[in-house]
C-alpha cells in the first residue's frame, strides 16, 4: 500500500469547518483513499472513503485532488466530540485486508 | 446490527502466562483481522482470518496465534506473555474480506506485569 503524510496535530474551534489534509502522491490508479478516527482509548471509526470522485456522507465529506496525489476530509461543524486521531490510509480494494495506519493527525477541537 | 464485540474489555497478567481474547464479529461478516497498537509502535496489523482460515499474517513472532470458528467469532492467543505485549487490541470485521470497510471493535486493552 502507498504511504501517506499528515500533520501531526491540529486544531479547530468548535462550531467551524475542519479541514484534515493528506498527501499519498504514490497512490495507484486502483487505490482508494480511506479515512478512519480514534477518540482516545477507542476502536478506530471508519469515516468515509473515495477512489478520484468527492464524496459525502453524513459524518464529512472527502475530497480528492484531480491527479489523487492528495485529499483533505472535511468536518463540517466540528464539535467537541470529533476531537480525535484521523488516519488516512491508501488502500487497493480486493487485496489484502491489512490496514497499514500512519501516525495519524490529532485534531483537538477548542471550545 | 450489533457492532464487533470485544471480550474481555481489560485484562491484567504476569509474564510468562498466557492469554485469549475473543472478537465477535459484525452479523454477516465473515473476515475477521487483529491488531496490535501500542505507544511506541502505533496500529499494527497481527493476522486475518477468513472461513476459519489464516489469510494474511503481519510480522509478530510465533507467540501470537488465532483461530476463527465456523461462526466467524475469533480469538487471538498470546502465550509467554512479555512487558511489552502491553497493549490495547483491536478486532475489525468486514463482509467479505476482500479489502471493503473494516468495522473495529472497542478493543481489550492487556496490561501485563
Amino acid at each position: 500500500d502507498a504511504k501517506t503524510t499528515q500533520p501531526p496535530s491540529m486544531d479547530c474551534a468548535e462550531g467551524r469547518a475542519a479541514n484534515l489534509p493528506c498527501n499519498h502522491s504514490t497512490i495507484s490508479g486502483n487505490e482508494y483513499v480511506y479515512w478512519y478516527r480514534q477518540i482516545h482509548s477507542q476502536g478506530p471509526q471508519y469515516i468515509i472513503h473515495g477512489l478520484k470522485n468527492n464524496e459525502t456522507n453524513e459524518m464529512a465529506s472527502l475530497i480528492i485532488t484531480e491527479d489523487r496525489k492528495s485529499s483533505t476530509l472535511i468536518l463540517p461543524h466540528a464539535t467537541l466530540r470529533d476531537t480525535a486521531v484521523y488516519y488516512c490510509i491508501v488502500r487497493v480494494r480486493g487485496g489484502s485486508e491489512k490496514l497499514v495506519f500512519g501516525k495519524g493527525t490529532k485534531l483537538t477541537v477548542n471550545p | 446490527k450489533a457492532g464487533v464485540t470485544q471480550t474481555p474489555r481489560y485484562l491484567i497478567k504476569t509474564r510468562g502466562q498466557q492469554v485469549t481474547l475473543s472478537c465477535s464479529p459484525i452479523s454477516g461478516h465473515r473476515s475477521v483481522s487483529w491488531y496490535q497498537q501500542t505507544p511506541g509502535q502505533g496500529l499494527q496489523f497481527l493476522f486475518e482470518y477468513f472461513s476459519e482460515t489464516q489469510r494474511n499474517k503481519g510480522n509478530f513472532p510465533g507467540r501470537f496465534s488465532g483461530r476463527q470458528f465456523s461462526n466467524s467469532r475469533s480469538e487471538m492467543n498470546v502465550s509467554t506473555l512479555e512487558l511489552g505485549d502491553s497493549a490495547l487490541y483491536l478486532c475489525a470485521s468486514s463482509p467479505q474480506g476482500n479489502a471493503e470497510t473494516q468495522y473495529f471493535g472497542p478493543g481489550t486493552r492487556l496490561l501485563v506485569l
